[in-house]
């Protein structure tokens, strides 16, 4: 199983720079999903990673080390419309399934401000 | 627009009741997720179709849920004799399977009340 563990809530200005860390457990690592919820919506895919290292996408960044069972997602110049929960789901190998399995944190839900 | 839809969007019912849900995954798609949400926290778990082969159903699944994807496109989930428990948002999932990321694309969901 899993044990993925990230920050409740955070807060932070419009137009500054916030990092959403992850840490997780797992013994058979095979990525690392951040995804972004608006409130009554659906998650929708940001970022993937399975090799240690940043991965950049325009404003949004994800990091991974396996080593440390570590992430974070970096959101730079932050807008009003990033306030959403961001969840981190790692994908692991369910040997008794004998399938992945994608399992979610339970978000961090972020505020902007003006 | 070619995304993963849900339907019914809403569903109440009073408890005992049985309800199905519908979810139709992007097409061609070959695998097809069910996850629950509840209010703080992240998508849970439910099941997971490759074509029509139901593959993995989580242990936290009971016997009142089955889910069929009969002709590997889409699929449906059913709860019989509903409990105020199974109020949530059920959230419907898909991906290519064909290797790569593997990314899945989610619906809107179903949020369920169950009065």
């Amino acid at each position: 199983g899993q044990n993925i563990d990230q920050p409740t809530e955070m807060t932070a200005t419009e137009g500054a720079i916030v990092q959403i860390n992850c840490t997780y457990q797992t013994s058979g690592f095979n990525g690392l999903f951040w995804y972004q919820q608006h409130a009554g919506e659906a998650p929708t895919f940001l970022s993937y990673n399975v090799l240690d290292g940043l991965e950049e996408k325009g404003r949004f960044s994800s990091f991974l080390s396996r080593s440390k069972g570590y992430s974070y997602l970096l959101l730079k110049e932050l807008q009003m419309k990033d306030s959403a929960s961001y969840l981190c789901a790692v994908r692991d190998w369910d040997s008794g399934a004998g399938s992945y399995q994608l399992t979610f944190g339970k978000g961090t839900k972020l505020s902007v401000i003006p | 627009d070619t995304g993963v839809s849900q339907d019914p969007r809403h569903k109440i019912t009073k408890r005992g009741q049985n309800v199905t849900f519908r979810c139709d995954p992007i097409s061609e798609h070959n695998r097809l997720y069910w996850y629950r949400q509840t209010l703080g926290q992240g998508p849970e778990f439910l099941t997971y179709f490759q074509n029509e082969a139901q593959l993995e159903k989580s242990r936290l699944l009971s016997d009142r849920f089955s889910a069929e994807r009969p002709k590997g496109s889409f699929s449906t989930l059913e709860i019989q004799r509903t409990e105020q428990g199974d109020s949530a948002m059920y959230l419907c999932a898909s991906s290519p399977g064909t290797g790569g990321i593997d990314e899945q694309y989610f619906g809107p969901g179903t949020r369920l009340t169950v009065t």
